[in-house]
C-alpha cells in the first residue's frame, strides 16, 4: 500500500488476555519501528528491525512484550497477559532504513485499552 | 543515549501570532533532526527535516525550523499561525547513520481564532 498500515485500529481487551498488533510497512522499507504512546507524552521506542532482524528490543517494558518480523515486511508486536498499565497508543513506523537519510513514516496506530 | 527536550508543554496563541517551538537533543555525532506534528486524531506526520547544508529548513504550511549546532538546538518557527494549526507538535532526532529515533514530549499547540 501507499501508506505504513497497522490493525486493529481499535483493541479492548480483557486484563490477562493476549493480544497481537499487526504491521504492514511501506513497500520496501528496510526498517521498522513500534512506539507507544501514552496520553500526553511523545512517542516512546520500543523495538526496531532491520530486514528480519531485531537490531534493538531495549525498549521493550518487560517480558510480556515480544515482536517478530519473520520476512522481513509484516511485523507483529505481541502482548501477553496484558495489564491495564498496557493501555496506550501503539505506533509503527517504517523507512528507508539504515545508512540513508529518510524520515520514519507512521501508520495510523493501534488503541489498545485493557479493561 | 540520544534524548531530546521540548521546553514547551501547552502553548496557546492567537490567530496570527508569530510562534517559536524549543527544541534541545543531547547527542555527540551527527545526527538528523525532524518536527512531526499530530493533528487531532490523525498521525503523526512529518513538518520538516534536516539533514545536512542550509541550516534553515522550510517545511510545509509555512513552518520553518533552524538547526544551530553549537546550541544542539532545532527550534520550530511559523510567522503568523491559523487556527488549522492547532496540534500536537514533536521534535525528534537519530543517529544519521540510521537507527532508532528519539521524539520529545510533545508540544500541544492551541490556536484561538
Amino acid at each position: 500500500g501507499a501508506g505504513v498500515s497497522q490493525s486493529p485500529r481499535y483493541k479492548v481487551t480483557k486484563r490477562g488476555q493476549d493480544v497481537a498488533l499487526r504491521c504492514d510497512p511501506i513497500s520496501g522499507h528496510v526498517s521498522l519501528y513500534w512506539y507507544r504512546q501514552a496520553l500526553g507524552q511523545g512517542p516512546e521506542f520500543l523495538t526496531y528491525f532491520n530486514y528480519e532482524a531485531q537490531q534493538d528490543k531495549s525498549g521493550l517494558p518487560n517480558d510480556r512484550f515480544s515482536a517478530e518480523r519473520p520476512e522481513g515486511s509484516i511485523s507483529t508486536l505481541t502482548i501477553q497477559r496484558t495489564e491495564q498499565r498496557d493501555s496506550a497508543m501503539y505506533r509503527c513506523a517504517s523507512s528507508f532504513g539504515q545508512g540513508r537519510n529518510t524520515e520514519a513514516f507512521f501508520g495510523q496506530g493501534t488503541r489498545l485499552t485493557v479493561v | 543515549a540520544q534524548s531530546v527536550s521540548q521546553h514547551n508543554h501547552h502553548v496557546i496563541l492567537s490567530e496570527a501570532a508569530s510562534l517559536e517551538l524549543g527544541c534541545n537533543y543531547s547527542y555527540g555525532g551527527t545526527v538528523n533532526l525532524f518536527w512531526y506534528v499530530q493533528y487531532p486524531g490523525q498521525h503523526l506526520q512529518l513538518l520538516l527535516k534536516y539533514f545536512s547544508g542550509d541550516p534553515l529548513v522550510k517545511g510545509i504550511k509555512g513552518f520553518e525550523a533552524e538547526f544551530i549546532k553549537s546550541k544542539f538546538s532545532f527550534n520550530l518557527r511559523k510567522p503568523s499561525v491559523q487556527w488549522s494549526d492547532t496540534a500536537e507538535y514533536f521534535c525528534a532526532v537519530n543517529a544519521n547513520t540510521g537507527n532508532q529515533f528519539y521524539f520529545g514530549t510533545g508540544t500541544s499547540l492551541t490556536v484561538i481564532p
